[in-house]
This record gives structure tokens, C-alpha cells and sequence, in this order.
């Protein structure tokens, strides 16, 4: 256990829905991280935050995408609306900015239909 | 070039085997490096650090050859439970995010 609660862990909508996924980071991190993974493209960082602030987003695909961290243990990413290629697992991790390691949560498997 | 590049594999290896992985890096300034474990349908974990030469953790060995920009791991007397992707990662120097190589299957067999 890496300390990280996702929510949902699976999840299965429909094109045009809106999704939202959450994280739960354990307390006392400095950094928290949003992937992205497919068989296609591999593990793909889309955006990370500092002391909850947004520091990169350049990874986020495009404007139906956003991401929030409203406090130190709370974070959401937000599709929508979604579409089949936004089908992949999308995993939270976290780091205390200690020589870049990072410690993921389980996972969220995303189907878009 | 890609950042990081990886050997796909998979490699099929008997119980008992050494295996070796290499990865390259293009981005000169990195100073950390990483090995993530993924079993199928997990999260990555991470396996092992090198931030110098090389590190050695049990039957897993880090080296890291900056010259040639190159990092390896090794595994001895290989576990069926050791069959997993083995994913490479560098952080651009300077910042806290990471990139990852496409991993490496490896299967153990009895």
C-alpha cells in the first residue's frame, strides 16, 4: 500500500459523459502526479502539482481534460466530455520531492464505450 | 530520438537464470535514475534508485553508465515471481517529473 486511495477503480461510461476521477494522497507529500497509461502509449504524465498548485500541465491531452487539488489530500482529474480513446488506466502518485521518487496508487480503469 | 528507450522483450528466461535489461537515456543532465516493477494490471512500484555508479539490492543489480548514457539491471537466480515489466525511468534534471521507458516483459518459467 502506497498510501494513495483512488476512486472509482473501475469505471465504465459512455462517450459524452462527463468522468471524474478522484485521489487521496497521504498527508505530508509535496507533490502529486496524474498518468496515464495505454498498451499504445506506454505511462504518460499529464500534470503534477506542488503544494497543490498545478506546475506542469503540458501533458494534459486537450481542453476536455482538467485536473484540481483543492487541498493537500485531495485531488480530481476531469474528462468531459469523454471519448473511447480516453480509454486507458489512469493511476495518482505522490512524492516528497526527495530525489524524484514517487509512489503510485492502484489505479483507475477507465472504458469509455 | 526517444528520452528513454527500452528492449521490449519479452525475455523467457528458466527459474534460476540471469537476466540483464538495458536502457538508454538521451537527456545528459540526468542525475537520478529509477527501475519500476509493474505486475499485470498494478501499479508500477519502485524497485530499485541509482543516483551514482550503481546500486545492489539482493539478486537485483543497478549500473548506470553515464559515458554512454546507459542504465541496466541485473537479476540473479530469476523467480517465477520476478516475471513482470521492468520500466526505466529518468527524470529530466531539474524537475520532479518522470519519464518512463515502455518497459520490459520478462517471464520466468519453470
Amino acid at each position: 500500500d502506497a498510501g494513495v486511495i483512488q476512486s472509482p477503480r473501475h469505471e465504465v461510461t459512455e462517450m459524452g459523459q462527463e468522468v471524474t476521477l478522484r485521489c487521496k494522497p497521504i498527508s505530508g507529500h509535496d507533490y502529486l502526479f496524474w498518468y496515464r497509461q495505454t498498451m499504445m502509449r506506454g505511462l504518460e504524465l499529464l500534470i503534477y502539482f506542488n503544494n497543490n498548485v498545478p506546475i506542469d500541465d503540458s501533458g494534459m491531452p486537450e481542453d476536455r481534460f482538467s485536473a484540481k487539488m483543492p487541498n493537500a489530500s485531495f485531488s480530481t482529474l476531469k474528462i468531459q466530455p469523454s471519448e473511447p480513446r480516453d480509454s486507458a488506466v489512469y493511476f495518482c502518485a505522490w512524492g516528497t520531492g526527495d530525489y524524484n521518487e514517487q509512489f503510485f496508487g492502484p489505479g483507475t480503469r477507465l472504458t469509455v464505450l | 530520438r526517444k528520452e528513454v528507450e527500452q528492449d521490449p522483450g519479452p525475455f523467457n528466461v528458466p527459474e534460476g537464470a540471469t537476466v540483464a535489461f538495458n536502457c538508454t537515456y538521451s537527456n545528459s543532465a540526468s542525475q537520478s535514475f529509477f527501475w519500476y516493477r509493474q505486475d499485470c494490471r498494478k501499479e508500477p512500484k519502485l524497485l530499485m534508485s541509482v543516483y551514482s555508479s550503481g546500486n545492489e539490492d539482493g539478486r537485483f543489480t543497478a549500473q548506470l553508465n553515464r559515458a554512454s548514457q546507459y542504465i541496466s539491471l541485473l537479476i540473479r537466480d530469476s523467480k517465477l515471481s520476478d516475471s513482470a515489466t521492468y520500466l526505466c525511468v529518468v527524470p529530466p534534471w531539474g524537475f520532479q517529473k518522470l519519464v518512463f521507458g515502455t518497459g520490459t516483459r520478462l517471464l520466468v518459467s519453470p
